[in-house]
């Protein structure tokens, strides 16, 4: 069974201050994508990166970098410089790559990042 | 960008009734799949819908629930005699065709609606 932790429910930070989000995954498939979805206080919920487990290099678009590391089971999320607009609560979420699966996306509980001015 | 719909966006319903929700999926993509977050708490998996039928669902999806794709357009969700406990925000989602390389697929991103709120009274 798949299953995605993150642990931290809650974050406060003040504006231009450095964020990690964490995520510890548990799967018994060898072949897996990690997802990071954003839910603005509108309630949307926006896709933000997608990797799967062959590639464990890390990845940095403007503000936002990921660090996989599959000896650990983490994929943690960084924002750097933070700002009010990243106020959100960001899920990490796991799914199988196997032929003809679902495709379901297992998602953690979610960690509330409150970025103050 | 195309994005996908979900109307409506809040539904109120009395307990016991039926309620469908509607989605249009992006449309060129071939998978579809429904989402519940109770308030405050993570996203749940439902269903995933592919060459129209059921190809995955959760424990949570029971005889209450159905889904169907009734013309090229529309993914809807159906709930039939709602219960309190049913009360949530349903998110539908969609993705591309997977690829296929050394014998896995390789998972599109899913990409959401913005929900529908449904309130049972």
């Amino acid at each position: 069974a798949q299953k995605v932790t993150q642990a931290q429910t809650e974050i406060s930070v003040v504006e231009k201050e450095d964020v990690t989000l964490d995520c510890v995954y548990e799967t018994r498939d060898t072949t897996y994508y990690l997802f990071w979805y954003k839910q603005p206080p509108s309630g949307e919920l926006v896709f933000l990166i997608r990797r799967n487990s062959f590639d464990e290099q890390n990845e940095i678009s403007g503000r936002y970098s990921w660090n996989f590391q599959k000896s650990t089971s983490s994929f943690n999320f960084t924002i750097t410089a933070s700002q009010v607009v990243d106020s959100a609560v960001y899920f990490c979420a796991l799914s199988e790559a196997q032929i003809d699966a679902g495709n379901m996306l297992t998602f953690g509980g979610g960690t509330r990042l409150m970025v103050k001015p | 960008e195309p994005e996908v719909t979900q109307t409506p966006s809040h539904q109120v319903t009395q307990m016991g009734q039926e309620v469908i929700l509607r989605c249009v999926p992006i449309s060129n993509h071939l998978y579809f799949y429904w989402y519940r977050q109770i308030l405050g708490q993570k996203v749940e998996f439902l269903v995933s819908f592919y060459n129209n039928e059921i190809s995955e669902k959760s424990e949570i999806f029971d005889d209450q629930f159905s889904v169907e794709r009734p013309d090229g357009s529309n993914f809807t969700l159906k709930i039939r005699s709602t219960k309190l406990e049913d009360s949530a925000m349903y998110f539908c989602a969609s993705s591309e065709g997977q690829a296929y390389r050394f014998r896995t697929a390789r998972n599109q991103p899913q990409h959401f609606g913005d929900g529908t709120r449904l309130s049972i009274l």
